[in-house]
């Protein structure tokens, strides 16, 4: 089957850095995004990796291992606005994206 | 990026009426969109998929016949909730696809039904 873990929930402390965790198992894949979603809005895209690697963004990161089916969100120099939820969403073979919970990320003065 | 809209962002609507959401695509041509539903505190569900000119195809458990999916055009699919009652409140979402890579959200629509 298919599905996406990652953690419910972080915390983290203002001004320092936090790795978001995501496994997936997809019928085939094409590629992995990252979106932020907000309390009571909409999900806005971060991120997407199709290749093995690092794809730096400013303050955030997103990396992707195709063969350990493993990917994370790095968020630098954290503000209290990013107190967000993280989604996780893998892409399949028919380019249909599975949703993982979401990560609540909670930033501490 | 490109530049997907909703509308109503908010209804409130009593027991037994229907509710018609919009999508659009502002700025480029939607093959496909998707509409989500979101409960509080938990992930977007994906509730149907739909083409430009053909059938919407639905996830499992969800009523085609309570959620009605028209997309007639390339920027434009609506998402019609029939005979509402009070748990399909809800927020619900609609995103448009041009090309298989990224989907664009709308803002949500906050449904509420008394």
């Amino acid at each position: 089957g298919q599905n996406i873990d990652q953690p419910t929930e972080m915390t983290a402390t203002e001004g320092a850095i936090v790795q978001i965790n995501c496994t997936y198992q997809t019928s085939g894949f094409n590629g992995l995004f990252w979106y932020q979603q907000h309390a009571g809005e909409a999900p806005t895209f971060l991120s997407y990796n199709v290749l093995d690697g690092l794809e730096e963004k400013g303050r955030f990161s997103s990396f992707l291992s195709r063969s350990k089916g493993y990917s994370y969100l790095l968020l630098k120099e954290l503000q209290m606005k990013d107190s967000a939820s993280y989604l996780c969403a893998a892409s399949d073979s028919n380019y249909q994206l599975i949703w993982g919970a979401g990560t609540k990320l909670i930033i501490k003065p | 990026g490109a530049v997907v809209s909703q509308h109503p962002s908010w209804v409130i609507c009593k027991s037994g009426t229907s509710v018609k959401i919009e999508c659009r695509s502002l700025d480029f041509q939607a093959t496909t969109m998707f509409w989500y539903r979101q409960f509080p505190k938990q992930s977007l569900m994906l509730m149907a998929t739909s083409n430009e000119g053909s059938k919407a195809t639905y996830e499992q458990g969800v009523e085609k016949d309570k959620f009605l999916i028209n997309h007639a055009s390339l920027t434009l699919s609506t998402l019609t909730v029939t005979s509402a009652h009070p748990e399909d409140s809800s927020f619900y979402i609609c995103s448009a696809r041009e090309v298989e890579y990224e989907q664009f959200f709308g803002p949500g629509t906050r449904l509420t039904v008394l």
